[in-house]
Formats: structure tokens, C-alpha cells, sequence
């Protein structure tokens, strides 16, 4: 019944060995989010998409990249894994806004560990 | 800007006792507030919403929140912890102007202990 969807819920990668986190869902939302959540912090907004257009936050690291290529599927994209980089990668989805509840929805999350 | 503030990083209450965990927000609108709670190595899960509808919000398993804008509170409370309640609570505001865009507190540290 898992409408937010996050692969794999662990992740493992090597330092600066390229890593995509993926995330679908079954909302059939047009928004989608990607945070970043470092241990004992609060989620940080890294990029989102409304539909295919692509909105970067002013200070997310040129190191992470996104792809969504339908509704259903976005991908999260480390170039480049710094140590600085383990984190719990939080993907989300809402509706646009206006159009009602605009809750955001989340995923259980991929907690990434860079060795 | 708007911003939320939570007052307390760590709050332990006893099984069977009343939560109150507290948030402050600053805004310049009438502000869309949230409550987030987050088990362990999980995502976040809705626990209830303010959108300037009625001032006291019931959320799900037993919590509910009251918006006081003269306060400019939206503390989270619930009448008797259970031990599944422990976990942690992010206090949200959606940001005026920023589409769906949301705030987070820092987060509150719940303990239930026996």
C-alpha cells in the first residue's frame, strides 16, 4: 500500500564512486522533492520538480543531480560521494499548489553510507 | 520569512502521562503549519495540519494541536504517551510565495519511558 517509494532503503558507496538513490510514487502527484537529512537535523530542501521543470535550491552542491523521467519515477544523482555526503536522502511528492490538500508525502527514505 | 521554532530538542515524559511539545512560528501571513513525526530510521509521516480552518487540529493516533496567533504557538499535545510514541517531531511551516516549498524545525526528541 506504500505510495511514496524509496530504492534501496540502504545504500553503501565508495568514496567519489558515483551513486542514484530512486524514488517513484503511486500519488500520481506532479510534484516531487529530494532532502537531505544529516544525523539529528532537520530535512534540507535540495531540488524539486513540478512536473519536468527543475528547481534547484540557491545552495545545493553542483555534486547532486536529478532525473525525472515521468510522473512516476526521480532519481537522485551523487556525482561524486564525499564523506560529507552520508545522510538519509528523503524523497517526497504533493499535489501543485492549489489544488487542495498540498501535503507532502514521503518516502521511508535512503540512508547512504560513504566509505 | 516564515520560520518555526521548537523549544525543546529533547522532552521525556512518562508512559500514561500527557506530551506537549512546543513550537513557535514566525510569519508575516496567516501560515499553513504541520506536524511531522519521524521513528527511527523512517520517513515522515503526517501527523496533522493548520490551514486557517479550525484553530484546534485533531491529528492521527491521539495528538492534536491548537494554533494561537496571539501566542504565535502551534504546540503539539496529546493526553497520555505510549511507548510507540517515542520517536521525533519536526514542527513545519509551508513557506508564503514558495509553492509547496516547506520549513522545518529543528526537530523535538520524544522519549517514552516506563
Amino acid at each position: 500500500d506504500a505510495m511514496v517509494i524509496q530504492n534501496p532503503r540502504y545504500q553503501v558507496t565508495q568514496f567519489g564512486k558515483p551513486v542514484t538513490l530512486s524514488c517513484s510514487q503511486t500519488l500520481n502527484h506532479n510534484v516531487m522533492y529530494w532532502y537531505q537529512q544529516k544525523s539529528s537535523q532537520a530535512p534540507k530542501l535540495l531540488f524539486h520538480y513540478y512536473d519536468k521543470d527543475f528547481n534547484n535550491e540557491a545552495d545545493t552542491p553542483d555534486n547532486f543531480q536529478s532525473r525525472r523521467p515521468n510522473t512516476s519515477f526521480c532519481f537522485l544523482d551523487i556525482r561524486s560521494p564525499g564523506l560529507g555526503d552520508a545522510a538519509m536522502y528523503l524523497c517526497a511528492t504533493s499535489s501543485l499548489p492549489g489544488e487542495g490538500k498540498n501535503i507532502q508525502y514521503f518516502g521511508a527514505g535512503t540512508r547512504l553510507s560513504v566509505l | 520569512a516564515q520560520s518555526v521554532t521548537q523549544l525543546d530538542s529533547h522532552v521525556s515524559v512518562s508512559e500514561g502521562t500527557p506530551v506537549l511539545l512546543r513550537c513557535n512560528y514566525s510569519s508575516s501571513y496567516s501560515p499553513s503549519l504541520f506536524w511531522y513525526v519521524q521513528h527511527p530510521n523512517k520517513g515522515l509521516q503526517l501527523l496533522l495540519k493548520y490551514t486557517s480552518a479550525a484553530t484546534l487540529v485533531k491529528g492521527i493516533n491521539g495528538f492534536e494541536a491548537e494554533f494561537k496567533k496571539s501566542e504565535t504557538s502551534f504546540h503539539l499535545t496529546k493526553p497520555s504517551a505510549h511507548m510507540s510514541d517515542a520517536a521525533e517531531y519536526f514542527c513545519v511551516v509551508r513557506v508564503q510565495g514558495g509553492g509547496n516549498k516547506l520549513t522545518f524545525g529543528t526537530g523535538t526528541q520524544l522519549k517514552v519511558e516506563l
